[in-house]
């Protein structure tokens, strides 16, 4: 069963970095690309970055480009978000996610997600 | 990059067909996925590349796509089937329409 489990969310002031952590199972962790994506609290899903498999090339959503920086441990099957500078308007559910394989660009497998709340 | 919109909420009656729509400029040009999210749970796709349904989503769960707009239509709806949906494309990155609030009355 592939299981996707987040971690590292938490209470952070504007300005501060957290990591969020993403620990796979259940798949070969190496063969897919993976993906962040959040949900502000009662609102809709936000794509925030993605890696590939072997953690060579990555994208971001332009509201996180040069703050937020994913990686990924293929050793470990852990994916990585480092969340620099951050802001009020970066608060929500941080979820993982994986990319299907050859059916085309959408997510087969989500974690639970881990809450972010960005506040003084 | 691609805006897609989705009403904010449509209502069925139990049993009747209900239909989500997702529009944009041409986005039948486009492959069009559907996550369906229950209150407190992560997304779950329901339809992918337009109108193909992953192995364990009901039967009642159809999607099409042409022109300006993607519908993803369930055909006797549930009392489960009550949950937000996302329509989504790929366009630089994963973009997701703002989602639609499904009740069953």
């Amino acid at each position: 069963e592939v299981q996707l489990v987040e971690s590292g969310g938490g209470l952070i002031q504007p300005g501060g970095s957290l990591r969020l952590s993403c620990e796979a199972s259940g798949f070969t962790f190496g063969h897919y690309w993976l993906h962040w994506v959040r949900q502000p609290p009662g609102k809709g899903l936000l794509w925030v970055s993605r890696v590939n498999s072997d953690g060579s090339k990555t994208d971001y959503a332009d509201s996180v480009k040069g703050r937020f920086t994913i990686s990924r441990d293929n050793a470990k099957n852990t994916l990585f978000l480092q969340m620099n500078s951050l802001r009020v308007e970066d608060t929500a559910l941080y979820y993982c996610a994986r990319e299907t394989s050859g059916s085309g660009y959408y997510y087969d497998s989500w974690g639970q997600g881990t809450l972010v709340i960005v506040s003084s | 990059s691609s805006e897609l919109t989705q009403a904010l909420s449509v209502s069925v009656a139990l049993g009747q067909t209900a239909k989500i729509t997702c529009e944009e400029d041409n986005i039948g040009g486009k492959a069009v996925y559907w996550y369906q999210q229950r209150p407190g749970q992560a997304p779950v796709v329901v339809i992918y590349r337009d109108d193909n349904r992953p192995s364990g989503i009901p039967e009642r769960f159809s999607g099409s796509n042409s022109g300006n707009t993607a519908t993803l239509t369930i055909s006797g709806a549930q009392a489960g089937d009550e949950a937000d949906y996302y329509c989504q494309v790929w366009d630089n990155g994963m973009v997701f329409g703002g989602g639609t609030k499904l009740t069953v009355l």
